[in-house]
């Protein structure tokens, strides 16, 4: 079992639609979460922190199930430019500095 | 700002050569870490290191080698290159502040494409 899995999708939502994705995390020890953004073949860039208690930036809301170890991004009111693949990231040990990525899901938002 | 600039961006070697990739952060990051990325794979830690001088293995750190003699630079270096190291290389670098490890944000090169031939 892979320590971060993701749906690969991909995503084919229309502009202006709703669309979540799931990450689910197999080290229960996991302190920080994180969402990247991916473009196509370029560096993979913070989209989010995720908190606890959940958090919202933006469009963008992030949630965090630790009972259940699992991580949502929800995209609200798609745009062309969302179109990319979000990382799931997780730390899995408490000092450690260390990143363990999910593979991604592709997100493409159409006109 | 230049911030964390990896060199070269694309590279083609033959099988058996032995390349080495640059990387150089201006923010004086404590940590830095080397990744593949492939299709299907995500990002797999190779090597990281936590200051200067101090280096430690990650997930897939078999056929590589790293040093870290200033802080600012951490070069990888691929001793004998095989058809299985042909992957897209990320840097990335971390503050590494102590107890806050949810600010503790990596920040990542732009890349290098090595094809091994």
């Amino acid at each position: 079992r892979k320590e971060v899995e993701q749906d690969p999708g991909p995503f084919n939502v229309p502009e202006g639609a709703t669309v979540a994705f799931n990450c689910t995390y197999s080290n229960s020890a996991s302190q920080s979460f994180f969402w990247y953004r991916q473009d196509c073949r370029k560096e993979p860039k913070l989209l989010m922190s995720v908190y606890s208690s959940g958090n919202e930036d933006g469009r963008f809301t992030a949630q965090l199930n630790r009972a259940s170890q699992y991580i949502s991004l929800l995209i609200r009111d798609s745009k062309l430019s969302d179109s990319a693949t979000y990382l799931c990231v997780v730390r899995p040990e408490y000092y450690g500095n260390k990143l363990v990525f999910g593979a991604g899901t592709i997100l493409r938002v159409k006109s | 700002d230049a911030g964390i600039t990896q060199s070269p961006r694309y590279k083609i070697t033959e099988t058996g050569r032995q390349v080495t990739l640059m990387c150089h952060q201006t923010w004086s990051h404590s940590y830095m870490f080397w990744y593949r990325q492939d299709l299907g794979h995500g990002l797999r830690l190779i090597y990281y290191s936590a200051a200067a001088d101090i280096t430690d293995k990650g997930e897939v750190p078999d056929g590589y080698v790293v040093s870290r003699s200033k802080t600012e630079n951490f070069p990888l270096t691929l001793e004998s290159a095989t058809r299985s190291q042909t992957s897209v290389y990320f840097c990335a670098s971390e503050p590494g502040l102590a107890g806050r490890l949810a600010k503790n944000i990596q920040y990542f090169g732009a890349g290098t494409r090595l094809s091994v031939l």
